[in-house]
């Protein structure tokens, strides 16, 4: 089956630093990636749908400059959330969509991100 | 815009019991509706979709699904539930967020608790 992977699955690191998390799709190749936030006891909200060698596509309300998105390749994208502060600790899923099929999307296992 | 609803934040259910998860949408045209479950700091696992077809839709773990267009509703049901079943559990809908791009929508989340 189709396997997403992120890396790390859990990071701590200080105000004020960048920390970069990784998706990819290890055995299908997906054209659309997406960014999810997930507070405890909550619902995933999505942050931004990212497209394979284009600018990614940012929700109402999500800081583009903040959490910079890159989607370089069919099996990687990138979340970089800069200058982290306290309440940027969260619970963050990558999910990608299949490219030969438009109905399934993939998630991954999350990353856990506390900053101090 | 598409929505979904799941009206019971959690669901207490003693093992061997049938088990019921609520979910109600709201969508402009066909609806393509997803039932996921999260187990404790994972990601989301795809459980059934329902596309088109069937209105008894099967999918993993012994999950099943009956979509009902007069009720609009899209509730995951299994026959008897196991302890291994306690976990978060989210409907979703697929939402045309324009340009030919598609993403999912969240309902809230219900907590499953099965007790032994």
């Amino acid at each position: 089956g189709a396997v997403v992977s992120q890396h790390p699955s859990w990071v701590i690191c200080k105000s004020g630093t960048s920390v970069k998390i990784e998706c990819r799709s290890l055995d299908f190749q997906a054209t659309t990636m997406f960014w999810y936030r997930q507070f405890p006891k909550q619902s995933l909200m999505l942050m931004a749908t990212s497209n394979e060698g284009s600018k990614a596509t940012y929700e109402q309300g999500v800081e583009k400059d903040k959490f910079l998105i890159n989607h370089a390749s069919l099996t990687l994208s990138t979340l970089t959330v800069t200058s982290a502060h306290p309440e940027d600790s969260s619970f963050y899923i990558c999910s990608a969509r299949d490219l030969v099929s438009s109905y399934e999307q993939y998630f991954g296992p999350g990353t856990r991100l506390t900053v101090t | 815009a598409q929505s979904v609803a799941q009206p019971e934040d959690q669901v207490n259910v003693a093992e061997g019991n049938p088990l019921t998860v609520k979910c109600t949408y709201s969508v402009s045209g066909n609806p393509y509706l997803f039932w996921y479950v999260q187990y404790p700091n994972r990601g989301l696992q795809f459980l059934l979709k329902y596309i088109t077809g069937d209105n008894l839709v099967k999918g993993s773990y012994g999950f099943e699904a009956e979509f009902n267009k007069s009720q609009t509703s899209f509730h995951l049901k299994k026959p008897s539930a196991l302890v291994s079943d306690s976990a978060l559990y989210f409907c979703a809908v697929r939402d045309y967020s324009g340009a030919g791009s598609y993403q999912l929508t969240f309902g809230k989340g219900t907590k499953l608790s099965v007790i032994p």
